[in-house]
């Protein structure tokens, strides 16, 4: 069952600009995280951000979390070719669970 | 280097043919998982462990089989029962009670 959506599907900028994506999910949850995935590889986890958190960053990385409207943002800053992948969020299943529920993603392209 | 390690890269297997995907992990996790991943969709559990000789249904386990005889090890076997079983697929594993998962690289599957 689908859990966290993201928003939007595909999104396109220019090198140094901001990207923004979004994920809203369903039942309350104690963490989410946001994964990272280059075309035809494996996942690789950025970042989680615990329910109590409204907001962290790593390097360029900036998460926000608002367990009111359940909802988290990725923001990721002066964007370079390099960040061109899908970006997912996960949540878990509930009940202290390791399993996770993934979005389908957003699909960033960073135009040099 | 501590990782996780899935082979092969690219698999191609006739209609009919069972055939065992291969993930090992040397990062001294307790719990694996694995994953399909479908083009433009998010991951879908398959099949979890929590600890060697145990393991769980995921959200999508018919067609599927897995075994957990040693902690390294998560074998995955697509068995000719799956419908639809050309896909990505993608194992990862967790620490017990930590729920950032590390993914392995993927297997591509191609059933003709």
């Amino acid at each position: 069952s689908q859990q966290g959506e993201e928003d939007p599907q595909a999104l396109s900028i220019q090198e140094g600009e901001n990207a923004t994506m979004n994920c809203s999910y369903k039942t309350s949850i104690n963490n989410l995280q946001w994964y990272r995935q280059n075309s035809g590889r494996g996942l690789v986890h950025l970042i989680l951000i615990r329910s109590n958190e409204r907001e962290k960053h790593s390097g360029r990385l900036r998460v926000t979390l608002d367990t009111s409207k359940k909802s988290s943002s990725l923001l990721i800053t002066a964007s370079r070719a390099a960040d061109t992948a899908s970006y997912f969020c996960a949540t878990p299943r509930g009940g202290g669970s390791e399993k996770l529920v993934f979005g389908k993603g957003t699909k960033l392209t960073v135009n040099p | 280097d501590g990782g996780i390690t899935q082979s092969p890269k690219y698999l191609f297997r006739k209609e009919g043919q069972n055939v065992t995907l291969s993930c090992e992990q040397n990062l001294n996790h307790d719990a694996m998982y694995w994953y399909r991943q479908d083009p433009g969709q998010g991951l879908r559990l398959i099949y979890y462990s929590q600890i060697v000789n145990d393991f769980q249904k995921g959200d999508i386990a018919e067609g599927y089989s897995v075994s957990r005889e040693k902690k390294e090890s998560f074998p995955l076997t697509v068995t000719s029962a799956q419908k639809n079983p050309t896909a990505f697929y993608l194992c990862a594993s967790s620490k017990d009670r930590s729920v950032e998962q590390y993914f392995g690289p993927g297997t591509r599957l191609t059933v003709t």
